[in-house]
């Protein structure tokens, strides 16, 4: 069966400090793979999602950027965070037979 | 684009009644629609789907309806129990071969008071 990793759970950064949050899929080939940020504890806002390696699709400017260096594997990160970069933040995978599936996100807080 | 409208945003019931959460699309071409359920600390989690070629589906105590011509669609909790308790989204999209992107409502907190 397939199972999504998402790390780490929690995590608190200063500002200004970079970013690196991962996720990996098993189970599953070439999946579409997504980073949703969920901010005030519940709307869930689409930040990246990717179809293959290597390609990425940005939903909304950020002070953020993804990669998919290897098939199952999604990275989400920042060169410099903000403030406002604090947030819950949640992988997702699916395939053409599945709905989303979601980790259990990545509480991030900047001070 | 999809504008998926839930509501309510808060709903409050003794454990035992019944809790309906409602959801609205604008693209008549979405013919999937999941409803997740996200627990305190937690990533959501699928609980029931329906496609667009169904009105109703019903697992146990869930169930949800869609109105394709009305293009609503509910998801139904029978005698809820506490841990019922946490935030539902619904969701709407196209499936269709390539990438697939729902689009979530805002999501409902369900709370079950003892």
């Amino acid at each position: 069966s397939q199972t999504i990793h998402q790390w780490p759970a929690t995590l608190v950064q200063p500002v200004g400090s970079p970013l690196s949050l991962e996720c990996t899929v098993e189970g599953t080939s070439n999946p579409n793979l997504y980073w949703y940020r969920q901010a005030a504890g519940r709307g869930l806002q689409l930040l990246f999602y990717s179809v293959g390696i290597g390609q990425i699709s940005s939903e909304v400017p950020q002070n953020l950027s993804a990669s998919r260096p290897q098939d199952r594997q999604f990275i989400l990160s920042s060169k410099k965070l903000l403030l406002s970069d604090s947030g819950f933040y949640l992988c997702a995978w699916s395939d053409l037979n599945s709905p989303l599936h979601f980790g259990n996100g990545t509480r991030l807080t900047v001070t | 684009g999809e504008n998926v409208e839930q509501h309510p945003s808060t709903l409050s019931v003794q454990e035992g009644d019944s809790a309906v959460i409602k959801c609205t699309y604008s693209d008549s071409a979405s013919n999937y629609f999941p409803w997740y359920k996200q627990e305190l600390g937690k990533g959501p989690q699928l609980i029931i789907d329906i496609r667009s070629n169904v009105g109703e589906k019903k697992d146990q105590r869930i169930a949800v309806t869609l109105n394709k011509t009305a293009k609503h669609f509910s998801l139904h909790i029978t005698e809820t129990q506490p841990e019922d308790s946490a935030v539902y989204f619904c969701a709407a999209s196209k499936v269709t071969g390539g990438s697939y992107i729902p689009t979530f409502g805002r999501g409902t907190s369900l709370i079950v008071h003892p």
